[in-house]
């Protein structure tokens, strides 16, 4: 089976930087993904990591540990559009299908 | 970069009507679509995987007969929901990957479409 575990809400400040943690354990991994969504619309592409260390990319970064299970994203700057949620997904190897956590809300505060 | 579009973005139906939402690829071929549905506040929950001529594989505990699905071509894949109920209400959401872009394994998705059912 597949269970995918990450902070249901966090709240932070304008300006400065958040790490949202994702543990998983699935039975199969073959990547994790990243998503942004703002209520009421799709997820956009963030990130995507299959090998283990930190994958940098502007303002976000995200870091993945096969062996513990554990993947982080980092924003840095914070912006107020960054308040959306934030969804870790993984892909299974033996059927193509990405299953999405249940997504971190994030609240930026000015 | 991949699009992928659906229609409608919205809509509102009687209960025991039947809705047709669909998906398309803009902007490339997509050998394979997803069908996610996500209820407020709640993830998204895959229904069911479309390929390109095949029949769609649904995922456990969603009605095939119910949730009719249709992948004709490389850029379009529908969702029916048949006889719609007020718990069928939610948010629809396709996604497709891109079969030059496979071994990526990005998926693009829709800007969904909000189901209400009276």
């Amino acid at each position: 089976g597949q269970n995918i575990d990450q902070p249901t809400e966090m709240t932070a400040t304008e300006g400065a930087i958040v790490q949202i943690n994702c543990t998983y354990q699935t039975s199969g991994f073959n990547g994790l993904f990243w998503y942004q969504q703002h209520a009421g619309e799709a997820p956009t592409f963030l990130s995507y990591n299959v090998l283990d260390g930190l994958e940098e990319k502007g303002r976000f970064s995200s870091f993945l540990s096969r062996s513990k299970g554990y993947s982080y994203l980092l924003l840095k700057e914070l912006q107020m559009k960054d308040s959306a949620s934030y969804l870790c997904a993984v892909r299974d190897p033996w059927d193509d299908k990405i299953i999405f956590g249940k997504g971190t809300r994030l609240h930026i505060l000015p | 970069g991949a699009v992928v579009s659906q229609h409608p973005s919205r809509v509102i139906c009687k209960s025991g009507t039947s809705v047709k939402i669909e998906c398309r690829s803009l902007d490339f071929q997509a050998t394979t679509m997803f069908w996610y549905r996500q209820f407020p506040k709640q993830s998204l929950m895959l229904m069911a995987t479309s390929n390109e001529g095949s029949k769609a594989t649904y995922e456990q505990g969603v009605e095939k007969d119910k949730f009719l699905i249709n992948h004709a071509s490389l850029t379009l894949s529908t969702l029916t929901v048949t006889s719609a109920h007020p718990e069928d209400s939610s948010f629809y959401i396709c996604s497709a990957r891109d079969r030059e872009r496979e071994k990526y394994n990005e998926q693009f998705f829709g800007p969904g479409t909000r189901l209400t059912v009276l």
